[in-house]
């Protein structure tokens, strides 16, 4: 099996931009799709971005997802941030017979 | 409207068994796999297992294989997480959530069912 490694913290301030990276231990990051899901506390997780870069209807354009094949890993970007987009955000990819999540980023806007 | 509705809280004691559902309503249930994840208190999303209730495909994740048994009952759309012999490091939020394909995302998620095992 892999891992998922995303970074504890990140911390921006209101309008900024915020990057999380989600690197994939062993094997390709794109050979399988990488999902990211927002949750904020109390909620269950919601997907923001699905398939490495594709956004569900309902979710702004000021986030996005990429997969840079040289670090293996997946990015998260979110532009413009405001203090609604404070939350926890988790990656996560499969394998043949298992799903596999990110340790999970704490977004801070400050 | 799509919709996954799981069991209440529940509060047992160690040694117990107890079996969460997740009842999935406003699509076609054998269509979509469902997975199930915990996440302890504090702490992130950790996969446990998935099924496909059209044909009972079953996967686990190693690190709860043997420790709970995953199911469902296609007739009243509704899956289930099964725990034979509680431990209080069991306590945490269980959350059973929707996949069109199984590397696809978890597009629809259940409320979360809150665990709480104690002597």
């Amino acid at each position: 099996n892999f891992t998922l490694t995303q970074p504890h913290s990140v911390s921006e301030s209101p309008g900024k931009t915020a990057t999380i990276s989600c690197t994939r231990s062993s094997g390709s990051i794109g050979s399988n799709y990488v999902h990211w899901y927002q949750q904020r506390p109390g909620s269950p997780p919601t997907t923001v971005i699905y398939e490495d870069n594709q956004r569900p209807s309902g979710v702004p354009d000021r986030f996005s997802g990429s997969i840079d094949s040289s670090s293996n890993s997946a990015s998260l970007t979110i532009s413009g941030l405001k203090t609604e987009d404070e939350a926890d955000y988790f990656c996560q990819s499969y394998n043949s017979s298992n799903w596999v999540f990110g340790g999970g980023t704490k977004v801070t806007v400050l | 409207e799509v919709q996954l509705v799981q069991s209440g809280a529940e509060v047992k004691k160690p040694g117990e068994s107890l079996k969460i559902s997740c009842k999935g309503s406003g699509y076609k249930f054998t269509n979509y796999w469902i997975g199930w994840v915990r996440q302890m208190p504090g702490k992130g999303l950790e996969w446990m297992g998935i099924i496909y209730p059209g044909d009972s495909d079953t996967r686990y994740s190693p690190s709860f294989q043997g420790q709970v048994t995953i199911s469902a009952d296609k007739s009243i759309s509704t899956a289930y997480l099964q725990f034979s012999s509680l431990k209080v490091s069991d306590t945490a939020m269980y959350y059973c959530g929707r996949s069109l394909d199984f590397g696809g995302n978890a597009d629809y998620w259940g409320q979360g069912t809150l665990l709480t095992v104690s002597s």
